[in-house]
């Protein structure tokens, strides 16, 4: 089937480490995105890959990066500069730019310990 | 001003009737808009997209915009306790066409 893929689902992080979030999607898309979903907010921009090998920062980049080596891979790293890492992260995908519609995969939660 | 806002809720309705979510945004350029549903610990799902005024209709979802009044607004008919979520109201900004701008949702509850 397609979709995305999130892995791990759920994930622990003690302060001062750094951590990876996988997401891998087998939808052909060019577009691929990372949002932060925290309790009663709406889903805010971390960053955003418009094709392989290019990326651009989001609303609040401060404390992530990201690589865009393959089409289907966008992983997302929360670094130890992220004060407040704890939340529900959201990869998504789309064709091309918003105007076509985006998918979310299944979502990770990170919580720091 | 949030770029998208909606009322938080909870909207609380019974089987079988229906329920009105209502969403505003700032942009006037704005030219996509979508609604997802999502359940309690899950990701977004798409329910409907919209770009020209007037309604859309999939199923029991009926999505209406006004560009004019800046706002779009989600109807589910026939309510089912399944339609139990939370909504989130996503608008494209014009500036970037990477970009959608999400209003922080409303909750659902339908009473059986």
């Amino acid at each position: 089937d397609g979709g995305i893929t999130q892995s791990p689902k759920y994930l622990f992080r003690k302060e001062g480490q750094n951590v990876t979030l996988s997401c891998e999607q087998n939808l052909n898309h060019d577009a691929m995105y990372w949002y932060r979903q925290d309790p009663g907010q709406g889903l805010r921009l971390i960053y955003y890959s418009q094709i392989v090998n290019d990326f651009q920062k989001g609303d609040i980049a401060e404390g992530y990066s990201v690589s865009r080596e393959k089409k289907e891979s966008f992983p997302l790293t929360v670094t130890s500069a992220q004060k407040n890492p704890t939340a529900f992260y959201l990869c998504a995908s789309s064709m091309t730019g918003t105007g076509n519609t985006i998918y979310f995969g299944e979502g990770s939660w990170l919580t720091v310990v | 001003q949030k770029e998208v806002e909606q009322n938080s809720g909870p909207l609380s309705v019974p089987e079988g009737a229906i329920a009105s979510l209502n969403c505003t945004y700032s942009d006037r350029g704005s030219q996509s808009f979508f609604w997802y549903r999502q359940y309690s610990g899950k990701s977004p799902e798409l329910i409907m997209f919209i770009y020209s005024n007037g309604d859309k209709e999939d199923g029991r979802f009926t999505a209406q915009l006004n560009k004019a009044s800046q706002y779009v607004s989600l109807l589910i008919r026939d309510s089912q306790p399944s339609d139990s979520a939370t909504y989130l109201c996503a608008v494209n900004r014009p500036s970037n066409d990477y970009k959608l701008s999400f209003g922080a949702g409303t909750t659902v509850t339908v009473r059986a």
